[in-house]
């Protein structure tokens, strides 16, 4: 069974920085793109960055620059760097296996002064 | 960007009775291997989305039969054959054939 466990999020001030990480098991995860998807309170859905492979990172025009995808093959692992960080960034932020087929319950970052 | 435009937005539907949602591409969503990258999404209040459909008309694993997918280049229908009440929620078209992935706007059905 596919599992994907965020961790990380939390209220944190305009300006800061914030790392989320995913735990992925039940696939084998170095086959596998994955993303970072987002969904801000009462809103939809925005894909933000995606990670195919080191040469191969894609992220929305409004994270671009400010936030940056990784992952650790040998630890099943997923990150996603988030640099001065702004009130809209507000969201839950859901690890995304492949194309979607599989969701984390999502981590929920708050920024506010 | 492409641009995915759903309708409705709301839909109130009678517990048995069929619903359909359309979503429309701003571009064609066929890809150079001939496929078509469009995904369904479902997502229940307070839970993350859930994939129904994906490549058009393929239904996940565990997905009832009652959904079906269909459509094509840049026109898409979902439809569930008979509603109940575990359908409630938000549906979401995705596409997937080029950066950035991009989702519809979602479309809220509810049971009258």
């Amino acid at each position: 069974e596919v599992q994907l466990l965020e961790s990380g999020g939390g209220l944190v001030q305009p300006g800061v920085s914030l790392r989320l990480s995913c735990a992925a098991s039940g696939f084998t995860f170095s086959t596998y793109g994955m993303s970072w998807v987002r969904q801000a309170p009462g809103k939809g859905l925005e894909w933000v960055a995606l990670f195919h492979d080191d040469n191969d990172r894609h992220y929305s025009e409004s994270v671009l620059g400010r936030f940056a995808i990784s992952r650790d093959n040998s630890k099943n692992m997923v990150y996603l760097q988030m640099n001065n960080l702004r009130g809209d960034d507000t969201a839950i932020y859901y690890c995304v296996k492949a194309r979607g087929d599989s969701w984390g319950q999502g981590t929920l970052v708050t920024v506010s002064s | 960007d492409v641009v995915m435009s759903q309708s409705p937005l709301s839909l109130a539907v009678t517990l048995g009775q069929p619903a359909s949602i359309s979503c429309r591409s701003s571009h064609s969503l066929v890809y150079t291997d001939g496929d078509t990258y469009l995904n369904w999404f479902h997502q229940r209040p307070g839970q993350s989305p859930r994939r129904l459909i994906y490549k058009v008309s393929n239904r996940d694993s565990g997905v009832p039969d009652r959904f079906s997918g269909s459509g094509s280049g840049t026109d898409f229908t979902l439809k569930i054959s008979r509603v109940e009440a575990e359908d409630v929620g938000v549906y979401y078209c995705m596409h997937s054939i080029k950066w950035p992935w991009t989702f519809g706007q979602g479309t809220k059905v509810e049971i009258k």
